[in-house]
C-alpha cells in the first residue's frame, strides 16, 4: 500500500484566491510527522510546513496552512491568496519513527499553476 | 538556504563513465540522506548514513556507491552510467537516525548521462 498517496496530478488556480492541495497518509505508528515540499522548476526541494502527529492544532507558515485531520488520515496543504511563484510541483510527505529503514516517504506530487 | 551543500550542481557526462556527487550536511547534521528524482520513478530514496555508518538502503543499484566521511560529508559515486541514471539527485541531512523531524534539502545535482 502507498504511505502517501496525492490524488491531484495537477491543479489550476487564479492568482489572489485559495487552493487546498490533497494529502492522505498510511501509517500504523502513532508517532509521525507530515511535510509539504515546493520543488519549483529550477529543481531545489523547499520545505513548506510541518505537522507532528501529536500537534492538536493545524500547523501555519505565512500563507501556508496544514488542514490535519488525523482520523481521517488527511494532511492538506491550504495556501492562502495565491501567487504567480507558487507555481510548482508540491509534495507530501511522512517520516515514520523507525531505526534501520527508510523512513521518509513521497507522495507522486501535484502540480499546481497559478493563472494571473 | 537549507544548510546542505551539493556540488556540482548539473553534471554532464556519457554512458560509462563515474562521477562523483558531494554533500555537505547542515552544522550538526550526522545523518545524509541520498534520494534520486527521475521523471517516470519520482522520488527513490537510495541509501542513508549516520555518522559515518550505513543505515538504511533502498533502491541503490550495485553500480552505485556512497559513504560518509569523518567530517560527516558524503558522498555518492554513479559508475557504468547509463541513459536511465540521468535524473536529480537529492542530499538531505538531519540531527538523527530516526525520528520524525524534518529533513533538509541540498538544492540537487543534475546527472545528464548522453
Amino acid at each position: 500500500a502507498q504511505k502517501i498517496t496525492q490524488t491531484q496530478p495537477g491543479m489550476f488556480v487564479q492568482e489572489k484566491e485559495a487552493v487546498t492541495l490533497d494529502c492522505t497518509y498510511d501509517t500504523s505508528d502513532q508517532s509521525y510527522g507530515l511535510f509539504w515540499y515546493k520543488q519549483p522548476s529550477s529543481g531545489e526541494m523547499i520545505f513548506l510546513i510541518y505537522q507532528g502527529s501529536y500537534d492538536e492544532q493545524n500547523a501555519t507558515e505565512g500563507r501556508y496552512s496544514l488542514n490535519f485531520q488525523k482520523a481521517r488520515k488527511s494532511a492538506n496543504l491550504v495556501i492562502s491568496a495565491s501567487q504567480l511563484g507558487d507555481s510548482a510541483m508540491y509534495f507530501c510527505a511522512m517520516r515514520e519513527v523507525q531505526t534501520g529503514a527508510n523512513n521518509l516517504f513521497f507522495g507522486t506530487g501535484t502540480r499546481l499553476t497559478v493563472i494571473p | 538556504d537549507s544548510g546542505v551543500t551539493q556540488t556540482p550542481k548539473h553534471l554532464i557526462t556519457a554512458t560509462g563513465q563515474r562521477v562523483t556527487l558531494r554533500c555537505s550536511p547542515r552544522s550538526g547534521d550526522l545523518s545524509v540522506y541520498w534520494y534520486q528524482q527521475s521523471l517516470d520513478q519520482g522520488l527513490q530514496f537510495l541509501i542513508q548514513y549516520y555518522n559515518g555508518e550505513e543505515r538504511a538502503k533502498g533502491n541503490i543499484l550495485e553500480r552505485f556507491s556512497a559513504q560518509q566521511f569523518p567530517d560527516l560529508h558524503s558522498e555518492l559515486n554513479l559508475s557504468s552510467l547509463e541513459l536511465g541514471d540521468s535524473a536529480l539527485y537529492f542530499c538531505a541531512s538531519s540531527v538523527e537516525a530516526g525520528g520524525t523531524g524534518e529533513l533538509f534539502f541540498g538544492e540537487g545535482s543534475r546527472l545528464t548521462v548522453l
